[in-house]
This record gives C-alpha cells, sequence and structure tokens, in this order.
C-alpha cells in the first residue's frame, strides 16, 4: 500500500563527497528512466535518463545505474556542491507508448559547506 | 527557447470561485501535461494531451477541467475547488508522447 509521511528520507552529506542516491522502481515494463532535480519553489528539471536496454550511463559529474534484476535505479554525484541541495525524483515510463510518469518517493540531499 | 512557463505563479481563491491556470510553451512540443504536487510528495499526473486531443485523464474530478486552445497553450480551469485541492500545480511539455518532459515552475493553489 501507499506509505504516508511527513518527512523525506533525507541524506546529508559535506561539500566535494560523492552522493549516492537510490530508488526501487515498480514495473518490470518500464523502458525507460529518468531523474529530476526539484529545488524548492521550482518545477523539476531534467538530470539525466537511462533506457532499459542500458545499465549505466553518465553526464557531467552524475551517472545513473540501472539493475533490472532487482529493479533499482540509483544516482551518483560526484564531487557534490551546495547548489546540488534539492529533492531528487526517480520516474520511471511504462512502455505503452505514452510519456506517462511515474514518479519515486524523491530525497532530500542536503550538502553542507 | 527551452522554458515552459507558467501563470500566475500564486493563486489563493474560495471555494465558490473560478479560477484558470495558464501554460505556455514555445519548444514547438505537441503532448502537454497536468500534474499535481502536494508537499513533500512527488507530482501526480492529472493529464495528457497529444496534439491538441486529451489522451489522458487519470480520473480527475470535474472540478478541473482542461483546456488545449492551440498547440503552445495549456489552460486549467477550476471551479468549486475543496481545500484538499490546495497544492503546486505543474505544466509539462514533450516532443512527442513518448519524449522527456520539460516542466514549467509551476502555480502555488490555496484554496481557502
Amino acid at each position: 500500500g501507499e506509505s504516508v509521511g511527513l518527512h523525506l528520507p533525507t541524506l546529508s552529506v559535506q561539500e566535494g563527497d560523492n552522493s549516492i542516491i537510490n530508488c526501487a522502481y515498480s514495473n518490470s515494463a518500464s523502458d525507460y528512466f529518468i531523474w529530476y532535480k526539484q529545488e524548492s519553489g521550482k518545477g523539476p528539471q531534467f538530470i539525466i535518463d537511462i533506457r532499459s536496454n542500458m545499465d549505466k550511463r553518465q553526464g557531467q559529474r552524475v551517472t545513473v545505474l540501472l539493475n533490472k534484476t532487482v529493479k533499482h535505479l540509483s544516482l551518483q554525484i560526484a564531487a557534490t556542491q551546495p547548489g546540488d541541495s534539492a529533492v531528487y525524483f526517480c520516474a520511471e515510463r511504462m512502455n505503452s507508448g505514452y510519456s506517462t510518469l511515474t514518479f519515486g518517493k524523491g530525497t532530500m540531499l542536503l550538502v553542507s559547506p | 527557447d527551452t522554458e515552459v512557463t507558467q501563470t500566475p505563479k500564486h493563486l489563493v481563491m474560495g471555494m465558490t470561485n473560478k479560477k484558470s491556470l495558464k501554460c505556455e510553451q514555445h519548444m514547438g512540443h505537441r503532448a502537454m501535461y497536468w500534474y499535481k504536487q502536494k508537499a513533500k510528495k512527488p507530482p501526480e499526473l492529472m493529464f495528457v494531451y497529444s496534439y491538441e486531443k486529451l489522451s489522458i485523464n487519470e480520473s480527475v474530478p470535474s472540478r478541473f477541467s482542461p483546456e488545449c486552445p492551440n498547440s503552445s497553450l495549456l489552460n486549467l480551469h477550476l471551479h468549486a475547488l475543496q481545500p484538499e485541492d490546495s497544492a503546486l500545480y505543474l505544466c509539462a511539455s514533450s516532443q512527442e508522447k513518448n519524449g522527456e518532459q520539460y516542466f514549467g515552475p509551476g502555480t502555488r493553489l490555496t484554496v481557502t
């Protein structure tokens, strides 16, 4: 069932550390996954995506890993900066022909200087 | 222009009011979306428009009425809302119906 929580899972790191944010997705038929960053008062911002035929994709300072066996997605941020502080959502798209995304619950990343 | 804009930024309305939220994009995207986001929760899909036609309605109450006047504009008409409808309403667009979605900044709605 749906978990109702007042608090987002939070990851606190020091500036310069590497951060790893995890996400468990629900549907084995999902073919496309996206990580979004949402800063306070703003809409979600695309970070990186990965298709189900890949297990790793790298961007600038970010890497996404996909493990389809256990339906797990992770976002690695290298040399985390205070500007990386935000809520991070993973989203999955089922292979239905429509870009209907289902978002995960989100993780708040707090970066201390 | 790689931006989705939304107006107003903030809106306070009573339960008997009628108001509209507006969304605009000039990226030539043919799919547009409305999401609702409560505090500390992920966005939840409400409606999908593809080529100006309503493709998906995620069982949204009729007090929310979407409209797509043209390929660049998406409106959400609000009438007789409840306090629990208070949330951040996000608009997004994508090149095609299965493309990457770009989000606007949202409208923070408060129903009193």
